[in-house]
């Protein structure tokens, strides 16, 4: 079955730097890659996706990249803000439903 | 639009007991999907639902099972609960495609 690798488990960056997290799958039938956003007490917020045929999408300040063939996506958050301090999460998924396998997730620090 | 809810918040349980939780999905959502979230093994799927019928299933055992009825709704139940199910239980919905928004869920405590 699918494995989902992601790093690093903490990250602490200065508000205006940049963080990246990556993570990496084994399964070559995984095509649907999300990322959300946890905050304390709430459920996991879908803050951006990539399927399989584009290489990298942007929104705003946050963008996803994806090299196939290596089989690992990234997460870049630029201009961080204290806001963005989460939990992030990676996962991999097929084209159709929501049985997705998740990454250990990443805690974010952006310090003031 | 209203988001998705999830009821109780908050539950807490003996070993040995069962547990019904509940699911409102988004208003027009009819895939339902079910996650275990715990500090040792993370976000782990448990099932998802789609038109009242179980369209996938994670690896769980027979203890878990849900259901989903014909307004969309969905419960989820444990049965013989055991300590190492005290979890946050998170529910998530979509259109049935692979976009899904998720819950507060509900934190079980087995004692």
């Amino acid at each position: 079955g699918e494995n989902v690798e992601q790093h690093p488990s903490t990250l602490s960056v200065q508000e205006g730097d940049s963080a990246v997290i990556k993570c990496t799958y084994s399964d070559s039938a995984s095509n649907y890659f999300p990322w959300y956003k946890q905050e304390l007490g709430k459920g996991p917020q879908l803050i951006i996706d990539i399927r399989s045929n584009v290489g990298e999408k942007k929104d705003q300040r946050i963008a996803v990249t994806l090299n196939k063939t290596a089989k690992h996506f990234s997460l870049h958050i630029t201009e961080t803000q204290p806001e963005d301090s989460a939990v992030y999460f990676c996962a991999a998924g097929e084209d159709y439903g929501q049985n997705f396998v998740f990454g250990p997730g990443t805690r974010l620090s952006v310090l003031p | 639009k209203a988001g998705v809810t999830q009821t109780p918040r908050y539950l807490i349980k003996t070993r040995g007991q069962q547990v019904t939780l509940s699911c409102s999905p988004i208003s027009g959502h009819r895939s339902v999907s079910w996650y275990q979230q715990t500090p040792g093994q993370g976000l782990q799927f448990l099932f998802e639902y789609f038109s009242e019928t179980q369209r996938n299933k994670g690896n769980f055992p027979g203890r878990f099972s849900g259901r989903q009825f014909s307004n969309s709704r969905s419960e989820m139940n444990v049965s013989t609960l055991e300590l190492g199910d005290s979890a946050l239980y998170l529910c998530a919905s979509g259109q049935g495609g692979n976009e899904q928004f998720f819950g507060p869920g509900t934190r079980l405590t087995v004692l």
